[in-house]
């Protein structure tokens, strides 16, 4: 089946430290690739994505990039800022499901970023 | 950028009454929409995927009859939770895809049902 799995939280980082969020996953055919991130308060909202294999989403700073050798999309960024404090998914989209776009998620990890 | 509203934010309601729970898409129109649960700290499970102008596809192990959901018009989706139980207790996230098949979040609605 799909899943997708990523490290437990909260990670806890000091301003302009480098951030790495593992999320590996597990699925039939070549899905696409996400990280959604969600502020407090908000709804989530796409950062990046990635369609095939060695694609590099990135946005913000933030950047992944789909290594199917490893089945790994980790997230990472140079400098964190407090504002990046928020909860980030990694999510893919099975092909050939019959659910075109569905999204499968992986727990989430809480980022808190402090001065 | 594209903004899905979720109404309402939360609810308290009996065991055993039917709880409305609506998904808009203010700026655009969304043939389709998702809706998900999500446990505390875990993650975003996929419901059911809803269609305009049709019945709307549930995922394996999701009871159609106790999930009701319709999409009557191209902003909006309702889900509706009947005979609600403490069980079904739970955060209910919508999503609504656009033309171009980007997903786009509601603010999510949290249930309690005592």
């Amino acid at each position: 089946g799909n899943s997708v799995t990523q490290m437990e939280g909260p990670v806890t980082l000091s301003e302009e430290a480098f951030l790495t969020i593992n999320c590996t996953y597990t699925a039939t055919g070549y899905p696409s690739l996400f990280w959604y991130v969600q502020y407090p308060g908000e709804g989530l909202q796409l950062l990046l994505k990635a369609t095939k294999a060695d694609d590099k989403g990135s946005n913000k700073g933030f950047e992944a990039t789909y290594r199917k050798e490893t089945t790994s999309f980790h997230l990472e960024k140079g400098s964190v800022q407090v504002s990046d404090s928020a909860v980030y998914f990694c999510a893919l989209s099975p092909l050939g499901t019959g659910g075109y776009n569905k999204l499968i998620f992986g727990a989430g990890t809480r980022l808190a970023v402090h001065p | 950028g594209a903004v899905v509203s979720q109404h309402p934010s939360w609810v308290i309601c009996k065991s055993g009454t039917s709880v409305k729970i609506e998904c808009r898409s203010l700026d655009f129109q969304a043939t389709t929409m998702f809706w998900y649960r999500q446990f505390p700290k875990q993650s975003l499970m996929l419901m059911a995927t809803s269609n305009e102008g049709s019945k709307a596809t549930y995922e394996q192990g999701v009871e159609k009859d106790k999930f009701l959901i319709n999409h009557a018009s191209l902003t909006l989706s309702t889900l509706t939770v009947t005979s609600a139980h403490p069980e079904d207790s739970s955060f209910y996230i919508c999503s609504a895809r656009d033309l171009v098949d980007t997903q786009y979040f509601g603010p999510g609605t949290r249930l309690t049902v005592l």
